[in-house]
């Protein structure tokens, strides 16, 4: 099955700074890599996802790349905010079927 | 706008006793999935339901079991709970099996002592 490695496990930026996360997988075949934030005390929340047909995809102050000869994509959040802090999970797939989620990455906003 | 809700919010239980999480959606999704989180291993997939009627199983699907009697409910019962099933479950829906984003429920925090 999909293996999905994330690091680092936790992050800790200046308010302002910007945030890199990124994760790797197993499957040559996965082709779906959505990104979830997790609020305390919630349940996850999709908030980008990018498909295997494009490099990269920006949302406002987020973007995801995509690197498909390494297995490997990232997640970029720029002018980071307090409200950016959470835990936040990479997730792999084919076909958007049974994700295969990172272990998770704790960001902290020092304001 | 409910979503997904679980129920239990919170529950601690003893060894060898059985418990149901609940969770019933009002999206009208036919998928839905039952994870557990746990610190430093993320959300793993223990049962899930492409519609209702289906079951199947899972990444770690061991001493759960789940139905899928309707659309919108889709209990996880551990028949005989013990020390490692600790951990945070979440149930969560998507409108079909290859539609993308799950919509996931605040969690039930399950403790066994």
């Amino acid at each position: 099955g999909e293996n999905v490695e994330q690091h680092p496990s936790t992050l800790s930026v200046q308010e302002g700074d910007s945030a890199v996360i990124k994760c790797t997988y197993s499957d040559s075949a996965s082709n779906y890599f959505p990104w979830y934030k997790q609020e305390l005390g919630k349940g996850p929340q999709l908030i980008i996802d990018i498909r295997s047909n494009v490099g990269e995809k920006k949302d406002q102050r987020i973007a995801v790349t995509l690197n498909k000869t390494a297995k490997h994509f990232s997640l970029h959040i720029t002018e980071t905010q307090p409200e950016d802090s959470a835990v936040y999970f990479c997730a792999a797939s084919r076909n958007d079927y049974k994700l295969s989620f990172g272990a998770g990455t704790t960001v902290t906003v020092r304001a | 706008i409910a979503g997904i809700t679980q129920a239990p919010t919170s529950q601690i239980l003893a060894a060898g006793r059985r418990m149901t999480l609940r969770c019933t959606q009002d999206m009208r999704h036919n998928a839905m999935y039952w994870y557990r989180q746990d610190l430093g291993l993320g959300l793993r997939l223990i049962h899930y339901s492409n519609t209702a009627g289906t079951t199947g199983k899972g990444e770690v699907p061991d001493g759960y079991s789940v139905s899928r009697a309707n659309t919108d409910d889709f209990p996880l019962t551990l028949a005989s709970a013990v020390p490692s099933q600790t951990s945070v479950y979440f149930c969560a829906s998507a409108p079909g099996v290859h539609t993308g984003e799950l919509f996931f429920g605040e969690g039930s925090r399950l403790t066994v002592l």
